[in-house]
Formats: C-alpha cells, structure tokens, sequence
C-alpha cells in the first residue's frame, strides 16, 4: 500500500507560469516531507523540505506547503523556467519506517 | 554532491553471478542508504546502515545483502543476480537530521 502517492505522473507547464505539483499521504505519523528534482541518468537532488510543525517553507522560486488536515503537501515554483523540466519525487521521514518513503514522482515539463 | 561516489556506473552481469556495488563517501555520515529506482515504483528502500558493522533490511531486501566495513563505504551484494534486479541502483546519505543526499546512481544490467 503506498503511503506516498503523486496521482499526476506528467505536469506540462508555459514557461515563466506557476508550476504547482501535488503529494499525498496516508500515514500520520510521518515528521518530515522533501522534495526532489531528478534529470534522467543522475540522482535526484535535495530542493526543498518542510517539517509537520510548519504549514509553509520558501527558498527563493520553490515553496513547499503543507496541509495537514488533508495530508496533502504541494510544491510550487514560480517563474518555471526551461531547467525545470525533470522529475520531481515527494518523500517522508519517519512514519515507521527507516529511510525515505518515495512518492512515484511527477514529470514536469516547462513548454517555451 | 555530499562527497557520495558510486561505483561501477554501470554493469552488465549475467544471471547467475555475484554483482557487488560500492558506495563511498568522504564526509563521515553515519547514516547510509541502498535505494533501488523502477518505472512506475518511485525509489524503495533496500538496505540501510546506521554505523560501521550495524544494518538492517528495508522494504525490498530479498536477493540483496549489505556491508559496511568503515565509516567511508557500504556495499550492496546481489549474491546471484536475477533480471528482476536489473535497476538504477542510488546510495544515500542522511545529513544534518532531516536531508538525504544521493549519488550519481549505479545501472545495473542483469541478462
């Protein structure tokens, strides 16, 4: 039963627009959410995380929000530029498990 | 790139044989990870290691085993290699409490 879920596998977006990229979960005892970017042939990249005492985390064009309540978290970029375009996984510490539970990952494609 | 450097980057092997992969970092982590990627799976936990001589299997540990001598290097063994094996192979370490960082991946091949 994944815990972890990205229902979009592909997201196309104009560049320059908000790319929002959404993540849900299912077990309430996970503490600590990360997203990552990956480009094919490399390993995937820390962009963002967000603790589950916050609602919100900002670095610079990501923001990473959570909710709680609907255990739902989302990770918005905004401009989107062409080096966007990559795949991004949705991951959680904790929930009883000893490493990061991975989301299936949506691919993003920012259009010129 | 938190110091992680795996090797091979990539490896044919036939079915049957023993395959390890090394995973070695520069930056004395205690915490180190085997992640395996398929289409459609997303990253699934292998085998992890929180000290020299200390691990413990993860979600999809069957067919795999683990080492880790010194601090620096974890190796993932596939004892006899499977095509149901034949993967993107990541190791990780954890960072600072909350961050993973990963390496360049290991594609691994079983025919």
């Amino acid at each position: 039963d994944q815990q972890v879920k990205q229902n979009s596998p592909s997201l196309s977006v104009q560049e320059g627009r908000i790319s929002i990229l959404n993540c849900d979960y299912t077990n309430s005892m996970f503490d600590y959410f990360l997203w990552y970017k990956k480009y094919p042939a490399e390993g995937p990249t820390f962009l963002i995380s967000i603790s589950s005492i916050k609602d919100k985390n900002e670095d610079g064009r990501f923001t990473v929000f959570l909710n709680k309540s609907a255990k739902h978290l989302s990770l918005h970029i905004v401009p989107s530029q062409p080096g966007d375009s990559a795949v991004y996984f949705c991951a959680a510490w904790g929930g009883g498990a000893d490493g990061l539970t991975f989301g299936k990952g949506t691919h993003l494609i920012i259009q010129p | 790139d938190a110091g992680i450097t795996q090797s091979p980057r990539h490896k044919v092997t036939e079915t049957g044989t023993p395959v390890t992969l090394r995973c070695h970092q520069t930056e004395n982590h205690r915490y180190m990870y085997w992640y395996r990627q398929d289409p459609g799976h997303g990253l699934r936990l292998i085998h992890y290691s929180y000290g020299v001589k200390d691990t413990d299997k993860g979600e999809v540990s069957d067919g795999y085993s683990v080492s880790r001598s010194k601090t620096e290097d974890f190796l993932l063994t596939l004892e006899s290699a499977t095509s149901s094996q034949t993967s993107v192979y990541f190791c990780a370490i954890r960072a600072g409490g909350t961050e993973a960082f990963f390496g360049q991946g290991t594609r691994l091949t079983v025919v």
